[in-house]
């Protein structure tokens, strides 16, 4: 168990649609990075939020967007989905002091389905 | 040329024998290292991580890192069937602390 916890677990959407997906950090930890992985790659780091604020972002379209809230949870939101962006999407905190990364610590993933 | 890159395997080994997994990364100025273990439909877990030249041993694991040469590794000893699922090696990129994880090594350890 890493404290990470995400939420829905399952959905489905159709083209179009718009998603949320939210993440609750854990206790102590003040960064969110979100990651989108495709059945047999590697996680896709989509982008970063610290302290609010988004620190860098991965080669995704600006329909990928995100907040950070004062309690450090976040969602990631994604518009006008598309086939392509069926992947688990991944939430991951992190400790980060003084420009160092500290190591990620998942949660159990949301698994997206565009139809 | 791809950030982190790891052979996508299988990479095939008996049980008890030593596992190992390789990595490479692109940007000289990374300064954090980790393997990260997936098994099959779930979230990756930290096994370990590395800052510094050398190798790092806990338990069975050993990472070991060449900065000269952008190189990272994982040892496994007397492997064992649990042992089996996906390792995947991440970096961090240091001009915005961003983490990049490579596709990943499938683990197949034969009992």
């Amino acid at each position: 168990e890493t404290g990470v916890t995400q939420s829905p677990t399952h959905l489905i959407k159709t083209r179009g649609q718009q998603v949320t997906l939210r993440c609750s950090s854990q206790s102590g930890h003040n960064t969110v990075s979100w990651y989108q992985q495709a059945l047999g790659q590697g996680p896709q780091f989509i982008f970063q939020y610290y302290r609010e604020e988004e620190n860098g972002r991965g080669n995704f379209p600006p329909r990928f967007s995100g907040l950070q809230f004062p309690n450090y949870s976040s969602e990631l939101n994604v518009n006008a989905l598309e086939l392509d962006d069926s992947a688990l999407y991944l939430c991951a905190s992190s400790f980060q002091a003084g420009g160092h990364t500290g190591e990620l610590f998942f949660g159990e993933g949301s698994r997206l389905t565009v139809l | 040329q791809k950030e982190v890159e790891q052979n996508s395997g299988p990479l095939s080994v008996p049980e008890g024998a030593i596992a190992s997994l390789n990595c490479t990364y692109s940007d000289r100025g990374s300064q954090s290292f980790f393997w990260y273990r997936q098994y099959s439909g779930k979230s990756p877990e930290l096994i370990m991580f590395i800052y510094s030249n050398g190798d790092k041993e806990d338990g069975r694991f050993t990472a070991q890192l060449n900065k000269a040469s952008q190189y990272v590794s994982l040892l496994i000893r007397d492997s064992q069937p649990s042992d089996s699922a996906t390792y995947l090696c991440a970096v961090s990129v240091n001009r915005d602390d961003k983490i990049i994880f490579g596709k990943g090594t499938r683990l197949h350890i034969l009992p």
